[in-house]
């Protein structure tokens, strides 16, 4: 259970151009979702967190406008780049939180979305 | 703040050494502590986790204890293989997850 899938795995875009990522929770639903950044040999990012009907808390130095997140429904959040540029490229990962005290401080992640932009 | 040191890496060890990664932390009240393991292209991946002190969490050869008494949850395994070499996490979580900067292990045959 708690399974986090993310699309796409791979995208390439032109610079100037937007991209959409998909995060979805699989068998559960979730309330919380987060979005990390990763950049080559570094750890994870917190970029911002995600609950549903109401709009992201982006952590500092993270710009709301550029990275435009949605969380329309229990099971689906996305993160869309806004007029991407070449700085932009790097790993992009989202999880969620389980809901409920099994998983009590436990988040699952998603596979990754590579972005590069040329 | 809440916070994660990791050892720094890379490591390089041959097949059937020990492993020891260290990670200590730093946090208010009772936060669960986690590894996770990131293979070359993939996200995160739970290797193990503890939820309280004195806790011991294990998986595929690896075990990590929660020690508060000296704010450690050292990842261990006595034997590595090849397929171990991947980079791992250390992260503790309260309201939100914080990560250690990541341990990069390559094991040679």
């Amino acid at each position: 259970g708690a399974v986090v899938s993310q699309h796409p795995s791979r995208v390439i875009c032109k610079s100037g151009t937007s991209v959409k990522i998909e995060c979805r929770s699989l068998d559960f639903q979730a309330t919380t979702m987060f979005w990390y950044r990763q950049f080559p040999k570094k750890s994870l990012m917190l970029m911002a967190t995600s609950n549903e009907g109401s709009k992201a808390t982006y952590e500092q130095g993270v710009e709301k406008d550029k990275f435009l997140i949605n969380h329309a429904s229990l099971t689906l959040s996305t993160l869309t780049v806004t007029s991407a540029h070449p700085e932009d490229s790097s790993f992009y990962i989202c999880s969620a939180r389980v809901p409920g005290t099994l998983h009590y401080n436990e988040q699952f992640f998603g596979p990754g979305t590579r972005l590069t932009v040329l | 703040g809440d916070s994660v040191t990791q050892m720094e890496g890379p490591v390089t060890l041959s097949e059937e050494a020990f492993l020891t990664i260290n990670c200590t932390y730093t946090a208010t009240g009772y936060p669960s502590l986690f590894w996770y393991v990131q293979y070359p292209g993939e996200g995160l991946q739970l290797l193990l986790k503890a939820t309280k002190a004195d806790d011991k969490g294990s998986n595929k050869g690896f075990e990590a204890t929660y020690r508060k008494e000296t704010t450690s949850f050292h990842l261990e395994k006595g034997s590595v293989q090849v397929s171990d070499s991947a980079v791992y996490f250390c992260a503790l979580s309260r309201n939100q997850f914080y990560f250690g900067t990541g341990t990069s292990l390559t094991v040679i045959p």
